[in-house]
């Protein structure tokens, strides 16, 4: 079985530009989470998907963040325009659904590290 | 609303001793408990979690933790540690809030000396 795959796994770009993270969940998980890590901070939620729709976007940092998973596949994470303070690595994770227990065991992917200069 | 706390930042054994990292936990009812686990250039790798029952749980790599209510902790204990558990360590609480959410603390990174 595939795992998350995540890219690209590393994106320099400078402030003002746009970037676009992919997300490829395992297949047939149905949510879907974005988390990001900030240097030495902890890994903060940012979104979970439960196939296409958003069910929490609580974490999105502000409206220059747009997480879209169109036909509750592959999930995409923008950032128009990026800054500074946007630097981190972003993670992906994916989860079946599990009635047994309510709980979501999280599958990762690698990362992807932004850096914005 | 849910947190975790790590207090320790790093921690460094030596090869063949035992290994005790600290989490404690905030949060209303009864906890989805987690560990994670860091490599370099690694996704985090689940090495155990707490639903319910025995609050001593195994994980994998010869882990495991013990959930303790009275004092909200969640630690994870190794006895004895090999170089290649150097990596850094999440501990996480989950709960049902709408939908489920994870939520992570700062890590602690181990350190291997020979």
């Amino acid at each position: 079985e595939a795992g998350v795959t995540q890219f690209p796994s590393h994106s320099v770009i400078e402030k003002g530009q746009t970037v676009t993270l992919r997300c490829d969940p395992i297949s047939g998980h149905d949510n879907l989470y974005w988390y990001r890590r900030v240097m030495g901070k902890e890994i903060k939620f940012l979104l979970h998907f439960v196939k296409e729709s958003k069910q929490d976007e609580s974490g999105m940092p502000n409206n220059r963040f747009l997480a879209e998973r169109t036909g509750g596949t592959y999930s995409t994470l923008k950032v128009q325009p990026a800054e500074l303070e946007d630097s981190g690595v972003y993670f992906c994770a994916s989860s079946p659904r599990d009635r047994a227990s309510g709980a979501n065991v999280l599958t990762f992917g690698a990362g992807s590290r932004l850096t914005v200069l | 609303a849910q947190s975790v706390t790590q207090p320790d930042i790093h921690i460094t054994v030596s090869e063949g001793a035992s290994l005790e990292l600290r989490c404690n936990y905030s949060y209303g009812a009864t906890p989805y408990l987690f560990w994670y686990v860091q490599s370099p250039g690694q996704g985090l790798q689940l090495l155990l979690k707490y639903f319910s029952g025995d609050t001593l749980v195994q994980g994998i790599k010869g882990f495991e933790a013990e959930f303790k209510r009275s004092q909200s902790s969640f630690n994870l204990r190794k006895p004895s540690v090999h170089w290649s558990d150097a990596a850094e360590y999440f501990c996480a609480v989950g709960a049902n809030t709408g939908g489920f959410k994870t939520i992570f603390g700062a890590g602690t990174r181990l350190f291997v000396k020979a």
